[in-house]
């Protein structure tokens, strides 16, 4: 079946240094991706989606690129805090159920002071 | 500027009984869909609802799970004769109507994180 997947399990990242997360998808009909940071005890919080007819798209300290030659996706946190310990989470949907999100497992992401 | 809302943030259950979860979507949204979290896992779709109607129930167990979204009042969702697998962290997530915004974006409540003994 199709799938949502992410490359490493864990990230230890030394605070002031950037981050990145990567993602893999089965899906070539995924058409809107998305990624969602997960602290502990809370759930979900959006940082920054992207749709399958752009390659790059940049908020506050993130960027996301999308290979969809590879079905590859990244986050990119740049001078990565302490608060941006969490979990991190790709989704992304595809038609006709492009409201169903499908996760990946996680990444869960660890700054070193 | 509310955010989803999800009520209880932590129920306990024996075998047997019965769990009510609780959510109210961002203001003006129309759309609800509930999510389940195994942990160390991601969030699993288990289903979405408009107003008064089941759109998708593709990721809902057959049997003991239902959902509703009635026209007043928050959505719920109810397990019948809870066991020990039902323990999870439960989701809600709402977006807005289309014409609203993004309908694609779903933004999250803190979730019920349901214990069954």
């Amino acid at each position: 079946g199709e799938s949502v997947g992410l490359h490493l399990p864990t990230l230890s990242v030394q605070e002031g240094d950037n981050s990145i997360i990567n993602c893999a998808y089965s899906n070539s009909a995924s058409d809107y991706f998305i990624w969602y940071k997960q602290e502990s005890g809370k759930g979900p919080q959006f940082i920054i989606d992207i749709r399958s007819n752009m390659d790059k798209r940049q908020g506050q300290r993130v960027t996301v690129l999308l290979n969809k030659t590879v079905k590859h996706l990244s986050l990119q946190i740049a001078a990565t805090q302490p608060g941006d310990s969490a979990v991190y989470f790709c989704a992304e949907n595809s038609p006709p159920n492009d409201y169903k999100l499908s996760f990946g497992a996680g990444t869960t992401v660890t700054v070193r002071a | 500027n509310a955010g989803v809302m999800q009520n209880p943030r932590h129920l306990v259950r024996r075998r047997g009984q019965e769990a009510r979860l609780r959510c109210s979507p961002v203001k003006g949204h129309s759309h609800v869909y509930w999510y389940r979290q195994l942990p160390e896992e991601g969030l699993k779709f288990m289903v979405y609802l408009q107003k008064e109607n089941i759109i998708d129930e593709s990721g809902m167990p057959k049997e003991r799970f239902s959902a509703e979204f009635p026209k007043e009042g928050p959505s719920i969702l109810r397990i019948q004769q809870v066991v020990r697998g039902d323990s999870a962290a439960y989701f809600c997530a709402s977006s807005p109507p289309l014409g609203q915004g993004n309908t694609d974006t779903q933004y999250f409540g803190p979730g019920t994180r349901l214990t069954v003994l």
